[in-house]
């Protein structure tokens, strides 16, 4: 069984400034995808970004980005010049097995200060 | 991204009654749905999988013959719960897979029984 975990129970970050936040995950697949999903109060779970396993080169999007380390199973979210509209739960997902179904992260509560 | 309705966003039922919550992939197929249930300040708690013709996978845990998942076309997933008890009050909320193996969700259901 897939494990995921997210260090960081709650985190905060200046607006403009830039945020880590952590993932790390156990599983014994091969191909699997990793996720980052967005969960503002209206409770919407909204993509961030996405990794498949097999890609060495980094996942990006606009402001977004990971550190994928795959030996070291850890898959972190980088968010630069950070927004007040990305104060939310952020959650790690991990996808894989014959449905890829997610195996999530506890999250963790960003808040963007201005 | 792609685009995943769910209906209805709040229901109030009276116990014992059963109620219905739809899962629609509007722009892709999706072989695959996924039923979640949330409770508060926690994470996304896999209920079942759903399978285009095929029976739900639950989760060990979740009653089947309480919360039954009917998946007949590629673009509609539903969640009925039946005989609703205030204990089932919750956020339920449905993801699909695409065929890229990305998953999207639903904007979730606010579920209350009275």
């Amino acid at each position: 069984a897939q494990t995921v975990t997210q260090s960081q129970p709650e985190m905060s970050v200046q607006e403009a400034e830039t945020v880590t936040l952590s993932c790390t995950y156990d599983t014994s697949e091969n191909n699997y995808y990793l996720f980052w999903y967005k969960q503002p109060p209206s409770r919407q779970m909204i993509l961030v970004i996405r990794q498949e396993a097999y890609k060495q080169q980094n996942a990006t999007e606009n402001r977004f980005s990971v550190n994928f380390q795959k030996a070291a199973k850890s898959f972190s979210l980088k968010i630069s010049d950070s927004q007040l509209g990305d104060t939310a739960m952020y959650f790690c997902a991990f996808g894989g097995g014959s449905n890829y179904k997610l195996t999530f992260g506890k999250g963790t509560l960003l808040t963007v200060n201005p | 991204g792609a685009v995943v309705s769910q209906h209805p966003s709040w229901v109030i039922c009276k116990s014992g009654t059963s109620v219905k919550i739809e899962c629609r992939s509007l722009d892709f197929q999706a072989t695959t749905m996924f039923w979640y249930r949330q409770f508060p300040k926690q994470s996304l708690m896999l209920m079942a999988t759903s399978n285009e013709g095929s029976k739900a996978t639950y989760e060990q845990g979740v009653e089947k013959d309480k919360f039954l998942i009917n998946h007949a076309s590629l673009t509609l997933s539903t969640l009925t719960v039946t005989s609703a008890h205030p204990e089932d009050s919750s956020f339920y909320i449905c993801s699909a897979r695409t065929s890229g193996n990305t998953i999207y969700f639903g904007e979730g259901s606010w579920l209350t029984v009275v």
